[in-house]
């Protein structure tokens, strides 16, 4: 049974890089894609972008110019950066399988961007 | 593309049909998934490809439509089914969701 956990820091200064990692058990990250979508209160749920082992990534144009993603196919996992963060970047961070639907999630973590 | 669920709360009751609608801007064939979400916990895919059950999901929820215009359907509404149902369209980039159907015990 795949699974995924996202980690990383809860509380993140404002104007700071997020930085989350999603681990993938029970299954390879090779020949999939794997998506970052976000849950907060004031914006439901929100697709920050998708990765490809190629480095075929697709961002919401959202938040194209502070966000990166990437896959480490060592450690089975892939990751998110969001620079430049605000208030409005707090929200509970999900990772997911995405071929396609998005078929597999993490359990989410919240991260709170606050002095 | 815009996604606009409606209603975006209902009350009912156990046995209850219950049907959401999703209206996409746009034409997105049968690119649209329905999501179903419980308090403290991550979506959980419920059709995709507008009207195919995942596996597992039980045979009340149906999905139909094609185009601009999607619907969920619980035939006959059991407790474990309130929850917050969400649609997601994957016509087109960036990838968006309805805003929510909250359904709730009457």
């Amino acid at each position: 049974q795949l699974q995924l956990q996202e980690s990383g820091p809860g509380l993140v200064k404002p104007s700071e890089t997020l930085s989350l990692t999603c681990i993938v058990s029970g299954g390879s990250i090779r020949s999939h894609y794997w998506s970052w979508i976000r849950q907060s209160a004031g914006k439901g749920l929100e697709w920050l972008g998708r990765v490809y082992i190629s480095g075929s990534n697709n961002y919401n144009p959202s938040l194209q110019s502070r966000v990166t993603m990437s896959v480490d196919t060592s450690k089975n996992q892939f990751s998110l950066k969001l620079s430049s963060v605000t208030a409005a970047d707090t929200a509970v961070y999900y990772c997911a399988r995405a071929d396609g639907d998005h078929d597999y999630w993490g359990q989410g973590i919240l991260v709170t961007v606050s002095s | 593309i815009q996604l606009t669920q409606s209603p975006s709360s209902l009350s009912a009751s156990v046995g209850d049909r219950v049907t959401i609608t999703c209206r996409a801007s746009q034409g997105i064939s049968t690119y649209l998934v329905w999501y179903q979400q419980k308090p403290g916990k991550a979506p959980k895919l419920l059709v995709y490809a507008a009207s195919t059950l995942q596996s597992g999901v039980p045979s009340r929820f149906s999905g139909s439509g094609s185009g601009t215009d999607f619907t969920l359907t619980i035939s006959s509404l059991q407790p474990e089914d309130f929850a917050t149902y969400y649609c997601q369209q994957l016509g087109g980039y960036p990838l968006t969701f309805g805003q929510g159907t909250k359904v709730e015990f009457k």
